[in-house]
C-alpha cells in the first residue's frame, strides 16, 4: 500500500461527458502528480502541483484541468470526453519539493469512454 | 528536452536466467534515474534510484541498477529471474532539483518456467 488513494477505481461514461478524478496523497507529501497511460501513448506526465500551486505542466490537453485543495488532495477534471481518453489516470505524490524523489503511486482510475 | 528510451518493448526470460533491461536517457545534466515496476492491476512500484555516488544501485526484490554516464544508460540487472517478476518496467528521469518526471515507454517481462 502506498498510501496515496484514487477514487473512483472504474469510471465508464459516454463521449462529450464530464468527469472527476480524485487523488488523497500519502500521509505529508505536497507534491500531487497526474499521469496518464494508455496503451499508445505509455505513461505520460499531465500535471504536478505543490502545496496548492501547480509547479510543471505536461501534455495535459485543454479539456482537461487540476487543482490541489487546502487539505492537499487533488482533483482532475476531464471535460468533453472523447474515445482516445480511455486510460488509466494515476495520481502520485512526493515528499519535497526541490528534490527530485521517490514518486508514490496510487492504483489509478480506469476511465472508458463509449 | 530530457526524453528515456527503452528499446525492449518485451523480454522473455526463463525462470532462473539473468536479466538486463536497457534504459538510455537524454538530458543535459546528471539527471535522476529511477526503476519502477508495475504488476497487472497495480500501480509503479519504485525499484531503485540513482542520484549520486556509486554508479551500481542495489534495489528491492534483488535487482541492480548501473549508471554508465559516458553511455548516458541505466541498465537494470537481476541474476536470477522469479516467476514473479513478471511484470511491465520502466526506467524513468527527473531532472535534479526538479518536477516532472519522464518515464519510457516500458519493457514488459514474460518468465517461462
Amino acid at each position: 500500500d502506498s498510501g496515496v488513494t484514487q477514487t473512483p477505481k472504474h469510471l465508464i461514461t459516454a463521449t462529450g461527458q464530464r468527469v472527476t478524478l480524485r487523488c488523497s496523497p500519502r500521509s505529508g507529501d505536497l507534491s500531487v502528480y497526474w499521469y496518464q497511460q494508455s496503451l499508445d501513448q505509455g505513461l505520460q506526465f499531465l500535471i504536478q502541483y505543490y502545496n496548492g500551486e501547480e509547479r510543471a505542466k505536461g501534455n495535459i490537453l485543454e479539456r482537461f484541468s487540476a487543482q490541489q485543495f487546502p487539505d492537499l488532495h487533488s482533483e482532475l477534471n476531464l471535460s468533453s470526453l472523447e474515445l482516445g481518453d480511455s486510460a488509466l489516470y494515476f495520481c502520485a505524490s512526493s515528499g519535497k519539493e526541490g528534490e527530485a524523489g521517490e514518486l508514490f503511486f496510487g492504483e489509478g482510475s480506469r476511465l472508458t469512454v463509449l | 528536452a530530457q526524453s528515456v528510451t527503452q528499446p525492449d518493448i518485451h523480454i522473455t526470460v526463463s525462470e532462473g536466467a539473468s536479466l538486463e533491461l536497457r534504459c538510455n536517457y537524454s538530458y543535459g545534466a546528471t539527471p535522476y534515474l529511477f526503476w519502477y515496476v508495475q504488476s497487472p492491476g497495480q500501480g509503479l512500484q519504485l525499484l531503485l534510484k540513482y542520484f549520486s555516488g556509486d554508479t551500481l544501485v542495489q534495489g528491492i526484490k534483488g535487482f541492480e541498477a548501473e549508471f554508465k554516464r559516458s553511455q548516458s544508460s541505466f541498465n537494470l540487472r537481476k541474476p536470477s529471474v522469479h516467476w514473479s517478476d513478471a511484470a511491465e518496467y520502466f526506467c524513468a528521469v527527473a531532472p535534479s532539483g526538479g518536477f516532472k518526471t519522464i518515464f519510457g515507454a516500458g519493457t514488459r517481462l514474460f518468465v517461462k518456467a
